[in-house]
C-alpha cells in the first residue's frame, strides 16, 4: 500500500499572510495523481488543487498552489493571502494506476486563520 | 457540486445490531467508494466498487459488506455493529470521463454504536 504524510498535526496563520502546508508520500509507481483536499467545520470533503505527476508544471487554482517535487516525492500546499474561511483540516491524497483507482490520504493537518 | 447523497446523515445504534448507510448518486459514475473517518487516521478505504455487481475490498473491510445492484446506489453494511465501528463514513464516486482521477464526496454519516 502507499503511504501518505502529513507532519504538522496543526498550524496556524495570520490573516492575509502565506502559509505552506506539507505532504510526502511513498510509491513505486511513474504515473500518478496528487491531491488536497479541505474539510471545514461542516465536515464536507471539497477538492481544492490536483496535480498529475506526469506534469511538470505545478498546479495552481487562485489563492492555492503546490510545489511537486517528483524525485524527492514531496507535494505541498501553499495558501496565500489567507482568510477566515480557510480555516479547515487539509488532507493530501494520492491515487495510483494499482489497485482500482483507490485514494490513500494522509492524516492531516489542521489550519486556523488568526483574524 | 457533485450530486451525491448519504443516508441516515446520523445514526446511534447499538452493539450487535445490523446497520446499511446508503449512498446515492446522480452523476451516472461508475465508481464508488466507501471511507471511515476517525481522528489521527485520516480517510481509509473500506470496500469500493467498479460497477455494478463489481466491488472489491479496501484497507479496513473486516466487519462490513457492500453491495451494488444499480449504478447510482452504493450500500454499506455492518452486519453485527461493534463499538469500533463508530465513525463518520463518507461515500465517493469517481469516473473516467472528464477529470478521471478526482474523487467527490458525500455529506458523510456519523455513526454511533453504543
Amino acid at each position: 500500500a502507499q503511504t501518505v504524510t502529513q507532519s504538522q498535526p496543526e498550524m496556524s496563520v495570520q490573516e492575509a499572510e502565506t502559509v505552506t502546508l506539507s505532504c510526502t508520500y511513498d510509491t513505486s509507481e511513474s504515473n500518478y495523481y496528487l491531491f488536497w483536499y479541505k474539510q471545514p467545520p461542516s465536515r464536507q470533503m471539497i477538492l481544492v488543487i490536483r496535480q498529475e505527476a506526469y506534469k511538470q508544471q505545478n498546479a495552481t487554482e487562485n489563492r492555492f498552489s503546490v510545489n511537486f517535487q517528483k524525485a524527492a516525492k514531496s507535494f505541498s500546499l501553499k495558501i496565500s493571502d489567507s482568510q477566515l474561511g480557510d480555516t479547515a483540516m487539509y488532507f493530501c491524497a494520492f491515487m495510483g494506476r494499482v489497485g482500482g483507482n483507490q485514494f490513500y490520504f494522509g492524516t492531516g493537518t489542521s489550519l486556523t486563520v488568526i483574524p | 457540486d457533485a450530486g451525491i447523497t448519504q443516508s441516515p446523515r446520523h445514526k446511534v445504534t447499538e452493539t450487535g445490531t445490523p446497520v446499511t448507510l446508503r449512498c446515492h448518486q446522480t452523476e451516472n459514475h461508475r465508481y464508488m467508494y466507501w471511507y471511515r473517518q476517525d481522528p489521527g487516521h485520516g480517510l481509509r478505504l473500506i470496500h469500493y466498487s467498479y460497477g455494478v455487481k463489481d466491488t472489491d475490498k479496501g484497507e479496513v473491510s473486516d466487519g462490513y459488506s457492500v453491495s451494488r445492484s444499480k449504478t447510482e446506489d452504493f450500500l454499506l453494511t455492518l452486519e453485527s455493529a461493534t463499538s469500533s465501528q463508530t465513525s463518520v463514513y463518507f461515500c465517493a464516486i469517481s469516473d473516467w470521463g472528464g477529470a478521471p482521477d478526482t474523487q467527490y464526496f458525500g455529506p458523510g454519516t456519523r455513526l454511533t454504536v453504543l
